[in-house]
C-alpha cells in the first residue's frame, strides 16, 4: 500500500513558527491533507491542497508541497500552546474510493 | 453542531463479548468511511459506503467485522467475538465528494 511518513517529534517555543514535513510515494496522489488531533478527540481538517499546486496558505498556516520529491510540509506560523497536538499527513488517490492513507503523525509540543 | 458524530465515546468489553458502534454523518454527505486508530498510530481504513452500498472493505475487517448503512444516513459497526487486539480507537468520516472528509471524535473500544 502506500506509505506517508512522518518524524515523530517536533519541540518549538511559543512564538515561533513550526514546520512539519512529510514524504509520500504514491506518485498518483491527487489531494494531501493535514489534519489536527488533540488528545483524546478525532481529527480536525486543517487544510488541504490538490497536487497540481505548489503551496497554499491559509492563515498561519502554509502548505508546500514538492512533487518532484514527493515532500509535503505544515509551516505554522506563531505557534501558541493550543497549537500542541497530533499532526497527520494523509494522502488520496483517485479511484480508490478516497480512501485516505494516514501518516503516523507528529506529535508538536510548543514550550511557553 | 451539524458535525460527525459517534455513539457510544467510550466502550469496554470482555473478551468474546460482541459490540455494536454507530455514526451520523453530516447530514447530505453521501460517502461514509470507517477507521481504525490505534496508540501511536495514523488511521488505518476499514471501509467505505456511497450512500447505502458498501463499496470497499480493507483486509483489515476480518470476518468478526461488518458494516451497514441501510438508508444511506448513519452506519453502524459491530464487532463479533471481540479479541484483545481489537482494542482501538474507531473513527467514522463523512464527505460529500471523497476529496475533503469529516472526522468524527471516535469511539475507543477497551477489550478486557
Amino acid at each position: 500500500g502506500e506509505d506517508v511518513e512522518q518524524s515523530l517529534f517536533l519541540s518549538v517555543r511559543e512564538g515561533d513558527s513550526s514546520v512539519i514535513n512529510c514524504t509520500y510515494t504514491d506518485s498518483s496522489s491527487t489531494y494531501l491533507y493535514w489534519y489536527k488531533q488533540e488528545p483524546g478527540a478525532g481529527l480536525q481538517l486543517l487544510t488541504y491542497i490538490f497536487s497540481n499546486m505548489d503551496m497554499k496558505q491559509d492563515q498561519r498556516l502554509t502548505v508546500l508541497l514538492n512533487k518532484k520529491d514527493k515532500h509535503l510540509s505544515l509551516r505554522i506560523a506563531d505557534t501558541q500552546t493550543g497549537d500542541s497536538a497530533i499532526y497527520f499527513c494523509a494522502e488520496s488517490t483517485r479511484g480508490t474510493g478516497n480512501q485516505f492513507y494516514f501518516g503516523t503523525g507528529t506529535s508538536l509540543t510548543v514550550i511557553p | 453542531d451539524t458535525g460527525v458524530s459517534q455513539d457510544p465515546r467510550h466502550k469496554i468489553t470482555k473478551r468474546g463479548q460482541n459490540v455494536t458502534f454507530r455514526c451520523d454523518p453530516i447530514s447530505e454527505h453521501n460517502r461514509l468511511y470507517w477507521y481504525r486508530q490505534t496508540l501511536g498510530q495514523g488511521p488505518e481504513f476499514l471501509t467505505y459506503f456511497q450512500n447505502e452500498a458498501q463499496l470497499e472493505k480493507s483486509r483489515l475487517l476480518s470476518d468478526r467485522f461488518s458494516a451497514e448503512r441501510p438508508k444511506g444516513s448513519f452506519s453502524t459497526l459491530e464487532i463479533q467475538r471481540t479479541e484483545q487486539g481489537d482494542s482501538a480507537m474507531y473513527l467514522c468520516a463523512s464527505s460529500p465528494t471523497g476529496n475533503t472528509q469529516y472526522f468524527g471524535p471516535g469511539t475507543r473500544l477497551t477489550v478486557l
